[in-house]
């Protein structure tokens, strides 16, 4: 069955590093998305993906943070500079074109722990 | 107000227990609404969809929406140790790949054999 992977799984960092997040989706899917869940916090929405360009953000993408589909297959979510706050972890995820199901596909996320 | 609001629970159930899971928001411009199950260490993944007001059932899960008091809830029917998990519901106001969703906090559900 076709599956999101997420790399690494867990990435512990100083505060003020750079983290990039990487992502393959499903290889058919057109949106893709990054979401975040700080600990016994909700899962909050943070940019949506399509057609080689952010297509929604929340509040939450600063300009601290970026996305990019570098290759075709991989998406990534950069850090610059990253906070203490920025400890959570971080959910890809993909759907196709048709959202009508709802169904966004989640990979197993990646923990991110600020120093 | 909270957009989402969702008991986190913990809920502990005996095996073949009906268990009873709610949400409810504030946001009236919402259609779409959503339960997802998340296993520990795992990313979610969608159980139950269903758009506007009623019922909807899938095997031993029903879905239900009130717009009119705004809230939503998912039954599960004969449960079993293995739908052990934290239960999110998740809301949209539309159903473009661009609509973001908003999640709830999440109720931990366990079921005892």
């Amino acid at each position: 069955e076709p599956e999101v992977t997420q790399t690494p799984s867990h990435q512990v960092t100083q505060m003020g590093q750079e983290v990039i997040l990487r992502c393959v989706p499903i290889s058919n899917h057109l949106y893709f998305y990054w979401y975040r869940q700080i600990l016994g916090q909700k899962v909050e929405f943070l940019v949506s993906f399509y057609n080689n360009e952010i297509s929604e953000k929340s509040e939450i993408f600063d300009d601290q943070f970026s996305v990019e589909r570098p290759d075709g297959s991989n998406f990534t979510l950069k850090i610059r500079s990253t906070k203490l706050e920025d400890s959570a972890m971080y959910f890809c995820a993909s759907s196709s074109r048709d959202r009508n199901t709802g169904e966004l596909f989640f990979g197993e996320g990646s923990r991110l722990t600020v120093l | 107000q909270k957009e989402v609001e969702q008991d986190p629970g913990p809920l502990s159930v005996p095996e073949g227990a009906i268990v009873s899971l709610n949400c409810t928001y504030s946001n009236s411009a919402f259609q779409y609404f959503m339960w997802y199950r998340q296993y520990s260490r795992k990313g979610p993944e969608l159980l139950m969809y269903t758009y506007s007001s009623g019922n909807k059932e899938d095997g031993r899960f029903t879905a239900q929406v009130d717009k009119s008091s705004k809230y939503i809830s998912l039954f599960i029917r004969d449960s079993q140790p293995s739908d052990s998990a934290t239960y999110l519901c998740a809301m949209s106001v539309g159903n473009s790949g661009n609509t973001p969703l908003v999640f709830g906090k999440g109720t931990r559900l366990s079921v005892i054999a």
